[in-house]
């Protein structure tokens, strides 16, 4: 069964980077996009980006402009493991951080992760 | 640059009622929306995609409609494990969620 399972709680003083994982299994790794999608408390889901897996084109990514220059999407495919790195954390990054993927090429998601608590606090 | 609202914001109903909820588009999106069912402290789960697909696995009770700007999600019984967020997402380009709508049973 397809699974994508995420790397542990983290917490980040402002102006620090956090990387978080993404592992997927029960699929071929590199025939599906993976999207980042965050959800602040209380609030509403925000897309993020969107990284490519494939050989094709190594390591294709598309981020949001909001996170342009502060986010980097890679992808491990010896171990099918998606990442997301955010650096310059603000306060406001304090969020829930999901792996998500693509359905058929399509911009929409068909698996989620269990989602990665973020707090960024001084 | 495509905006989605929701309606209601929220809602409460009694179990096996019909329930409604509304998604707008700013412009047209084709049939490029999906639905989403969040329940506390879980990720999405996705229950209908291109306006009227039913996710596999997802219940019947469960419908969508609409094209172009107008949207609606319908739960033709309400259950109690329906109580949940509810998101609408276009995909006509970059995806956007709508700020989504709280089903509670009364």
């Amino acid at each position: 069964q397809v699974q994508l399972v995420q790397s542990g709680a983290e917490v980040k003083k402002p102006g620090a980077s956090v990387k978080v994982s993404c592992k997927a299994s029960g699929y071929s790794f590199t025939n599906f996009y993976i999207h980042w999608v965050r959800q602040a408390p209380g609030q509403g889901l925000e897309w993020m980006g969107i990284v490519n897996p494939s050989g094709y084109y190594t390591d294709y990514t598309d981020y949001a402009r909001k996170f342009q220059g502060r986010v980097t999407m890679t992808a491990d495919t010896s171990t099918s493991t998606v990442y997301l790195e955010l650096n310059n954390l603000k306060s406001d990054d304090t969020a829930v951080y999901y792996c998500a993927r693509d359905a058929d090429f399509r911009y929409y998601f068909d698996y989620w992760g269990q989602g990665t608590l973020v707090t960024v606090s001084s | 640059a495509v905006q989605l609202t929701q309606s209601p914001s929220s809602l409460s109903a009694s179990v096996g009622d019909r329930v409604t909820i509304t998604c707008r588009a700013s412009q047209g999106i084709s049939s490029a929306l999906a639905w989403y069912q969040q329940k506390p402290g879980k990720a999405p789960n996705l229950l209908i995609y291109d306006a009227s697909t039913l996710q596999s696995g997802v219940p019947t009770r469960f419908s969508g409609s609409g094209s172009g700007t107008d949207f609606t999600l319908t739960i033709s019984s309400l259950q109690p494990e329906d109580c949940a967020t509810y998101f609408c997402q276009q995909f006509n380009g970059y995806p956007l969620f709508g700020p989504g709508t709280k089903v509670e049973i009364k």
